[in-house]
């Protein structure tokens, strides 16, 4: 079966510090991965979604980046955080596109509290 | 424009019925699904619908009217642990990119 794993599950950082939350999903190939985010008493919001390596699109313009340097990899980068960036981080996958009616799947998540 | 509605708050009483709507405009329709998601947690898969008409699934049903833009979700026989916000996404086109609402915070009470 598919599971997906997220890390750190919480991280205080302070503001201007870099950031890496990394995600792996196993038990599938070439999976659709995709980054959220959700503000305090907000919808989840897509961030970042991919449908292979090194094949990244970007939803939302804003300090942030996203890699696939492997199948099954997928990390959420800042070189400096800002306050704003704080939020519960959620990483998820889905079969590729060509699976019709497929589920997405998340990950556990990540709280981030920027300082 | 992309925009999905739901109530903000629900209240409800333990072993009642309560039905959750959802209404929507996107671009792109490709399928409507329902999320549980506890406090702290992440979001859990409850439902899909693509076609219209009611899916069931134990005490969970889901309903979908694709002309109306609508969709609601209804729980039976409510327990305690039914507690959480209750989250509408409808799939986007291709490549499965979930648009969300904001939740339904659904409080169960003894």
């Amino acid at each position: 079966s598919q599971t997906i794993h997220q890390w750190p599950a919480t991280l205080v950082q302070p503001v201007g510090s870099p950031l890496s939350l990394e995600c792996t999903v196993e038990g599938t190939s070439n999976p659709n991965l995709y980054w959220y985010r959700q503000a305090a008493g907000r919808g989840l919001q897509l961030l970042f979604y991919s449908i292979g390596i090194d094949q990244i699109s970007s939803e939302v313009p804003q300090n942030l980046s996203a890699s696939r340097p492997q199948d099954r990899q997928f990390i959420l980068s800042s070189k400096k955080l800002l306050l704003s960036d704080s939020g519960f981080y959620l990483c998820a996958w889905s079969l590729p596109a060509d699976s019709s009616g497929n589920t997405i799947y998340f990950g556990e998540g990540s709280w981030l509290t920027v300082v | 424009g992309q925009n999905i509605d739901q109530p903000t708050e629900m209240t409800a009483t333990e072993g009642a019925i309560v039905q959750i709507n959802c209404t929507y405009q996107t671009s792109g329709f490709n399928g409507l699904f329902w999320y549980q998601q506890h406090a702290g947690e992440a979001p859990t898969f409850l439902s899909y619908n693509v076609l219209d008409g009611l899916e069931e699934k134990g005490r969970f049903s889901s309903f979908l009217s694709r002309s109306k833009g609508y969709s609601y979700l209804l729980l039976k026989e409510l327990q305690m642990k039914d507690s959480a916000s209750y989250l509408c996404a409808v799939r986007d086109g291709w490549p499965d990119k979930l648009i969300f609402g904001t939740g339904t915070r659904l409080q169960v009470f003894p």
